[in-house]
């Protein structure tokens, strides 16, 4: 079973804080990890990608990859009421289910002004 | 650039029905996935299309059907529709088939079965 968990939340942080989402993966053969954006009725959004471990900054997020512990979080820095959505982990692995990806069940994210 | 082009955007349909979605990927994109996303279950796999060829299929009855043309462009029916087939399918788009590519969404047809 290829697993990936998130809080579901909802997150809720005040504007210009840092908003910290998590995500826990179970098959060690996960490849690359991604991070999408949802609002509500809305399609994902992609919004990071990381391959490595370590962080990768864009603008005001960073993903954050650890694969030993099996972890991928997302930080994102001075948040707005713009950020409010729900955010959505994914991730591939290698072998024959190369294009597939596996996600989790989102966190709502709340920015409040 | 043009985005991912899911059409339609809205469809009502009736049960035994059956429905046909069309996905227009990326200019370029060569591989096209189907995922089916509701608020029980939230986002599943349903084929990835690569080449003209199906190359990963999810966990769903036979009655989901797919293919992709030779300008990559992908089509999913789905037959004898059911209630429970209500939901948002999104087309993702990628460059190609691979781990460390990124995939692109359209913005979804949302299908009611009533």
């Amino acid at each position: 079973q290829k697993e990936v968990e998130q809080n579901s939340g909802p997150l809720s942080v005040p504007e210009g804080a840092i908003a910290s989402l998590n995500c826990t993966y179970s098959d060690r053969g996960s490849q690359s990890f991604f991070w999408y954006r949802q609002y509500s009725g809305k399609s994902p959004e992609l919004i990071m990608s990381i391959y490595s471990n370590g962080d990768k900054e864009d603008g005001r997020f960073t993903a954050q990859l650890n694969k030993a512990s099996q972890y991928v979080s997302l930080l994102i820095r001075d948040s707005q009421p713009s950020d409010s959505a729900t955010y959505l982990c994914a991730v591939k692995h290698r072998g024959s289910t190369l294009g597939r990806l596996y996600f989790g069940r989102g966190t709502q994210l709340t920015v409040w002004p | 650039k043009a985005g991912v082009t899911q059409t339609p955007r809205y469809l009502i349909k009736t049960r035994g029905q059956q429905v046909t979605l069309s996905c227009s990927p990326i200019s370029g994109h060569r591989s096209v996935s189907w995922y089916q996303q509701t608020p029980g279950q939230g986002l599943q796999f349903l084929f990835e299309y690569f080449s003209e060829t199906q190359r990963n299929k999810g966990n769903f009855p036979g009655r989901f059907s797919g293919r992709q043309f030779s300008n990559s462009r992908s089509e999913m029916n789905v037959s004898t529709l059911e209630l429970g087939d209500s939901a948002l399918y999104l087309c993702a788009s990628s460059l190609v088939q691979g781990t460390n590519t990124e995939a692109f969404f359209g913005q979804g047809t949302r299908l009611t079965v009533v």
